[in-house]
């Protein structure tokens, strides 16, 4: 079975630029989660989604970050403008809702390198 | 608040030792626990759970761990440690109403000496 399945798996960009973050959820699971990973701050989620429909964006840094889940095999993370300090790891994560904190199944992450 | 604690930043064992990775949480009900494994580069990958009943829970990779409501704690244990099992590990406490939202401690890299 395909796990989550994230592109790119690495992105280098310049400051100022727009960066567009891709995620493919296990076939099944409606949940769908946002995570930022850096060595200050661990794992924060960014945003969860729970049928295609955000349910909670509060870990989303500022309007520069917006996510979108157009359906239910597809979701995107954009940064616009990009600066360095968004440099980071970005993982998506997916489940079922059977159970709302059900196992989490993560994908291998985008590295983001802003300059 | 919900808060994770993984007061170990590095912990070094040799192979073949044991190995006890202490996890400790902050939660006001009976929380769901979790401890995940993230390889150099790699995704977290999901060890093993604890959302009720037995008390000590069996993962993969021959990790297990131990649920203690009176110590807040849900340490992570194998008994013989292999090369392989050199990681970052990361325990996460959820559950409640906003029962989605996973809150992962620091985490505490493992090094193993050959």
């Amino acid at each position: 079975d395909a796990g989550v399945i994230q592109s790119p798996r690495h992105e280098v960009t310049e400051m100022g630029q727009e960066v567009t973050l891709r995620c493919k959820p296990i076939s099944g699971h409606n949940s769908l989660f946002w995570y930022r990973q850096t060595m200050m701050r661990g794992l924060e989620l960014l945003i969860y989604f729970n049928n295609n429909v955000p349910i909670d964006d509060s870990g989303m840094p500022e309007d520069r970050f917006s996510a979108k889940m157009p359906n239910a095999s597809f979701s995107t993370l954009k940064i616009q403008p990009s600066e360095p300090r968004d440099s980071a790891v970005y993982f998506c994560a997916s489940s079922s809702d059977r159970v709302h904190t059900d196992t989490q199944y993560f994908g291998p992450g985008t590295r983001l390198t802003v300059l | 608040a919900q808060s994770v604690t993984q007061p170990d930043i590095h912990i070094t064992v040799s192979e073949g030792a044991s190995l006890e990775l202490r996890c400790n949480y902050s939660y006001g009900a009976t929380p769901y626990l979790f401890w995940y494994v993230q390889s150099p580069g790699q995704g977290l990958q999901l060890l093993l759970k604890y959302f009720s009943g037995d008390t000590l829970v069996q993962g993969i990779k021959g990790f297990e761990a131990e649920f203690k409501r009176s110590q807040s704690s849900f340490n992570l244990r194998k008994p013989s440690v292999h090369w392989s099992d050199a990681a970052e590990y990361f325990c996460a406490v959820g559950g409640g109403d906003s029962s989605y939202k996973l809150i992962f401690g620091s985490g505490t890299r493992l090094l193993v000496r050959p």
